[in-house]
């Protein structure tokens, strides 16, 4: 085990449903990531939040909202989703990034997504 | 631009070879690489991590390689075993635009042990 916690492990949802993933790190870290892994394709990240803030947004369609309520606890809310969003769905935290050197990131099991 | 890429989709090894997995980088600013394991069903596992003021660091049966002229890195893997198989991931590490640290991933390679 990592630290990182992910639920649910998997989840099935039509185009309109709304749905909500979540990570949990118990490792006292202060930076959360999303990312998204499809078939095929490297790791790519989504969002990054550093001291509960959005620091980083790669151009993520809308209908994916993050949350950072305290640096444990990370959610993707999911709304609207196409086909093409299916994937795994991956959390990661490390240590503190802002002013440093570039810290290892510890991932989560993930979330396999299915949109249909 | 922003890629790493890995020399081979697949390698395949006989149990007890040793195994040496490639990956180029493109950014001479990164300044930090790091291998992960990824295990089917499972999220990316750490391995073992170089900053780039060294070309070589070792770990319990896994060696990583740095050579910063070519933009190289490989990671060794002794005595390689079955509970090896997995894919394998390099990615480079820099500050993003806001300051925070960003990793760039390879696409990864399958390492397939044979008994």
């Amino acid at each position: 085990e990592t630290g990182v916690t992910q639920t649910p492990r998997h989840l099935v949802m039509g185009m309109t449903n709304k749905k909500s993933l979540k990570c949990e790190q118990h490792l006292g870290h202060n930076a959360m990531y999303w990312y998204k892994q499809s078939a095929k394709k490297p790791l790519e990240l989504m969002f990054v939040y550093s001291l509960e803030e959005r620091v980083e947004n790669n151009s993520v369609p809308s209908r994916f909202s993050p949350e950072c309520p305290n640096s444990s606890h990370l959610f993707l809310h999911l709304h609207t989703l196409q086909p093409e969003d299916s994937a795994l769905y991956l959390c990661a935290s490390s240590q503190d990034p802002s002013g440093r050197a570039v810290d290892t990131q510890y991932f989560g099991p993930g979330t396999r997504l299915t949109v249909l | 631009g922003e890629s790493v890429g890995l020399h081979l989709p697949t390698l395949s090894v006989q149990e007890g070879d040793n195994s040496i997995i490639n990956c180029a980088y493109s950014n001479s600013a990164s300044d930090y690489f790091i291998w992960y394991k990824q295990e089917s069903g499972k999220g990316p596992q750490f391995i073992i991590d170089i900053r780039s003021n060294m070309d070589k660091r070792q770990g319990q049966r896994v060696t990583v390689l740095l050579n910063k002229t070519v933009k190289h890195l490989s990671l060794q893997i002794a005595a390689t075993q079955p509970g090896d198989s997995a894919v394998y991931f390099c990615a480079e590490g820099r500050k993003g635009s806001s300051n925070t640290g960003k990793l760039i991933f390879g696409q990864g390679t399958t390492l397939q042990v044979k008994p």
